[in-house]
């Protein structure tokens, strides 16, 4: 079936440089995508969205990015700090529900 | 003030025993889910519903019966409890199809 994944089950990156979550998706209808973050004994959290009527979106400290192309969604976040040690996931938006791909796990090294 | 408040936030049960977890939401939201996620951490959608009508049961047992009162609540009873219903479910909800969701707290499950 169709679903929703991600390249690397974790990231370790050092506080201070610049964090890229990958993610792959295989249902190319999908028209809105999402990022989570998930912290510990915590529900997911959004950070933020794109439509795919874009190819770039950005929040603070963060920029989604979509290729339509080759169905690939990613993550960045500048100047990653302690407390964006989380995991991480995409979602699709398939009318009434969100598929999410298996999180990415980011440690933040001091 | 919570937005998706879901109680409770663990339940140890023995298996075979039934067990409801609730779900509140104060966003004015239309639209609520259940969702469940394993020991590894993938989540997965359970149920969803809309203005109080079900419209996703994704392959759920039967044993998992979710009741909408009113657009606010979403509650979740399971029925004869297996120790594979071990995990954290939570409750989430948006308004309409588009919108982003916005998940409780959890409620870790686990069956003995």
């Amino acid at each position: 079936g169709e679903s929703v994944g991600l390249h690397l089950p974790t990231l370790s990156v050092q506080e201070g440089d610049n964090s890229i979550i990958n993610c792959a998706y295989s249902n190319s209808a999908s028209d809105y995508f999402i990022w989570y973050k998930q912290e510990s004994g915590k529900g997911p959290q959004f950070i933020i969205d794109i439509r795919s009527n874009m190819d770039k979106r950005q929040g603070q400290r963060v920029t989604v990015l979509l290729n339509k192309t080759v169905k690939h969604l990613s993550l960045q976040i500048a100047a990653t700090q302690p407390g964006d040690s989380a995991v991480y996931f995409c979602a699709e938006n398939d009318d009434y529900k969100l598929s999410f791909g298996a999180g990415t796990t980011v440690t933040v090294r001091a | 003030d919570t937005a998706v408040s879901q109680t409770p936030k663990y339940l140890v049960t023995q298996m075979g025993n039934d067990k409801s977890i609730k779900c509140e939401q104060n966003l004015g939201h239309d639209t609520m889910y259940w969702y469940k996620q394993d020991s590894k951490k993938f989540l997965k959608i359970m149920f969803s519903y809309n203005n109080k009508e079900l419209i996703i049961n994704e392959t759920v047992p039967n044993r998992f019966s979710p009741k909408s009162p009113d657009k606010a609540h979403l509650n979740l009873h399971i029925n004869s409890l297996e120790l594979g219903d071990s995990a954290v479910y939570f409750c989430a909800s948006s308004q309409g199809t588009t919108g982003e969701a916005f998940f409780g707290q959890g409620t870790r499950l686990t069956v003995v």
